[in-house]
């Protein structure tokens, strides 16, 4: 069965270091999305991405955060200068279209120390 | 904005009984409601799809019901299994298309 994976698994970065959180989404899916959990608290959304540009985002998703799609398989988030802050798990999902199910990866484990 | 609850935060139950989780949503302009289940340290796997003009969907044990007028979704699981155990999120999708999520019901079947 299709699925969304996501590399690394588990990431520890210093504070102050950039880091590229890398995700394959399902193959035929046209919306991508990245999410956020930090330990204990709700999943919460970053941002959406279609047609090689960014569709939605939100209050959290500043200057610091980037996404691309560098090719036809992978989508990536880049934190440019992490903060303890940014310590979460990264969740990347798609959806064939727009509203349709959305599928999710098993996330990143993003340590900043 | 978009508030969305949970209820109850934890339950714990005996194998094979039956089970509701709760949703409550602030705004009933969704477009549709989406239940997942989270292991420990895991992704999110999708359970149901439930769209805004639909008021049941079913997927083996599983019925999730949707009351957009009262802003309120149900989760049923029927004939609970150890195997069940884990924490159930309630997702909404607004009109712009991005999920906004409850914080769980962490669920837990007794053998």
């Amino acid at each position: 069965e299709p699925e969304v994976t996501q590399t690394p698994s588990h990431q520890v970065t210093q504070m102050g270091q950039e880091v590229i959180l890398r995700c394959v989404p399902i193959s035929n899916h046209l919306y991508f999305y990245w999410y956020r959990q930090i330990l204990g608290q709700k999943v919460e959304f970053l941002v959406s991405f279609y047609n090689n540009e960014i569709s939605e985002k939100s209050e959290i998703f500043d200057d610091q955060f980037s996404v691309e799609r560098p090719d036809g398989s992978n989508f990536t988030l880049k934190i440019r200068s992490t903060k303890l802050e940014d310590s979460a798990m990264y969740f990347c999902a798609s959806s064939e279209n727009w509203g349709t199910e959305a599928f999710f990866g098993q996330g990143t484990r993003l340590t900043v120390v | 904005k978009q508030e969305v609850t949970q209820i109850p935060a934890a339950l714990s139950v005996p194998e094979g009984e039956n089970l509701v989780l709760n949703c409550s949503f602030t705004d009933s302009a969704i477009y549709n409601l989406q239940w997942f289940r989270q292991d420990p340290g895991k992704g999110l796997t999708s359970l149901l799809l439930i769209q805004s003009s639909q008021r049941e969907q079913t997927s083996g044990r599983l019925n999730a019901s949707l009351d957009k007028s009262s802003g309120r979704s149900t989760l049923y699981i029927a004939a609970s299994q150890p195997g069940d155990s884990a924490t159930y999120l309630c997702a909404v999708r607004n009109q712009g298309g991005k999920l906004i999520f409850g914080q769980g019901t962490e669920l837990s079947v007794k053998p």
